[in-house]
């Protein structure tokens, strides 16, 4: 296992509310990603947080927001739920951000949140 | 456009018949290259890490290369035990963090 927890397991929410998805990161790792894996697809880049600020975004809306806590927990907050929002949630997270890095740092996953929207 | 692609979609092998998966790739600057085991309902299980062509990484049935367009994931002798779907990242400098751009995996299944 990778040290890496997520809650909740599973989520059935209806069109237009909100959800937030909570990760608690691997000892030692600042850095925690969020990846959307729609069914039968590869794993698609939300964001990532380093140091409690947003350090990179994909192609994702605004209503697609996060945060990271000073114990590098982090949240996935996600408005105004769509049907096409349907989902496995993962977090990832990853050693310490070295200034200058030109190498990527392994990311290790946790088990995922299945989020349905109906 | 950052692409990466796997083949075959999907695999279907006897126990004991050797294979190889596929994941090319056009990036600039690649910084990265990962594989990952899925099961069903659960999140990736890091495999691999290579970062220069030539670069090859071992660990029990598996064994992973990297060219400067693709890295192979060689399955000696699978058991059933490795059926899943396995998954290649590619990491890219960019001033947008730390992402990795995934393939769409390959499904592996292995019969007795």
């Amino acid at each position: 296992e990778t040290g890496v927890t997520q809650s909740p397991t599973h989520l059935i929410k209806t069109r237009g509310q909100q959800v937030t998805l909570r990760c608690s990161s691997q000892s030692g790792h600042n850095t925690v990603s969020w990846y959307q894996q729609a069914l039968g697809q590869g794993p698609q880049f939300i964001f990532q947080y380093y140091r409690e600020e947003e350090n990179g975004r994909g192609n994702f809306p605004p209503r697609f927001s996060g945060l990271q806590f000073p114990n590098y927990s982090s949240e996935l907050n996600v408005n105004a739920l769509e049907l096409d929002d349907s989902a496995l949630y993962l977090c990832a997270s990853s050693p310490v951000l070295l200034a200058g890095a030109t190498r990527g740092d392994t990311q290790y996953f946790g088990p995922g949140t299945r989020l349905t929207v109906l | 456009e950052d692409q990466v692609t796997q083949s075959p979609e999907a695999l279907r092998l006897q126990e004991g018949e050797s294979s190889s998966l596929n994941c090319s790739y056009t990036v600039s600057g690649l910084r990265g290259l990962f594989w990952y085991r899925q099961d069903p309902g659960k999140g990736p299980e890091f495999l691999f890490t290579l970062y220069s062509a030539g670069e090859e990484k071992e660990k029990e049935r598996l064994k992973a290369t990297l060219t400067k367009k693709e890295s192979f994931l060689h399955i000696t002798a699978p058991k059933p035990e490795d059926s899943a779907t396995y998954l290649c990242a590619v990491f890219i400098l960019t001033g947008g963090g730390n992402k990795l751009t995934f393939g769409t995996g390959t499904q592996l299944k292995v019969e007795l």
